[in-house]
């Protein structure tokens, strides 16, 4: 099946800093969605980009279909960011496939 | 608040048993979608029902079902639980199959 991997696996950020997701996939998708768990637990849908960028605010994502990756860019980095970023991919035959997620810790 | 409720929100009971979690989605959604999350296994899609109608199946167990009713409120069934069960589970709601998702608090299950 599809292999879905993130990186970093975990990250510190001085609030007010930007970062950078990485999320590679091994097969061709259908879809990919970004995922934001925060500390409580609580998940919230940010993205669902299958193909070119989207932006929401200080969040913005680039998936590249043909090169099997995508992209979170966090900008001005605030400590309500902290949790884990998962993304997710749809296959044909796999159907929604979850990376392992990125720890984030934004400190004041 | 997402809009989409869960119960209840813990669960503890012991192996061999059966459970059932309850999903009440967004007003006006028409899919929920049912997800694990354990330490061992991460996050998993278990399975998808819209408008009542099973839509995509993930890695559910044979021991596990669901159902999605005319009100669109969804029950997930565990049985023969065993320890392993143990995880959180996720219900998430969305007007069509391909949009935002919606989720629920979660529903923590431990298996003693």
């Amino acid at each position: 099946g599809i292999q879905v991997e993130q990186s970093p696996p975990d990250l510190i950020l001085q609030e007010g800093a930007n970062s950078t997701l990485r999320c590679n996939f091994s097969d061709s998708v259908n879809n990919l969605q970004w995922f934001h768990q925060n500390p409580w637990g609580q998940l919230i849908n940010l993205f669902y980009i299958p193909s070119g960028t989207k932006q929401n605010g200080r969040l913005s994502a680039t998936t590249v279909a043909t090169e099997r990756y995508s992209l979170l860019y966090i900008s001005s980095s605030q400590t309500t960011d902290s949790g884990v970023y998962f993304c997710a991919v749809e296959t044909s035959y796999d159907k929604v496939i979850f990376g392992p997620g990125t720890s984030l810790s934004v400190i004041p | 608040d997402s809009g989409v409720t869960q119960t209840p929100k813990h669960l503890i009971t012991a192996t061999g048993q059966r459970v059932t979690l309850r999903c009440s989605p967004r007003s006006g959604d028409l899919s929920v979608y049912w997800y694990q999350q354990s330490l061992d296994q991460g996050l998993q899609f278990l399975i998808q029902y819209y408008n009542g109608e099973e839509r995509a199946k993930g890695n559910i167990l044979e021991r596990f079902s669901a159902q999605q009713f005319p009100d669109l409120h969804s029950e997930l069934n565990l049985s023969s639980l065993e320890l392993g069960d143990s995880a959180l589970y996720f219900c998430a709601s969305s007007v069509e199959g391909e949009e935002t998702q919606y989720f629920g608090p979660g529903t923590r299950l431990l298996v003693l």
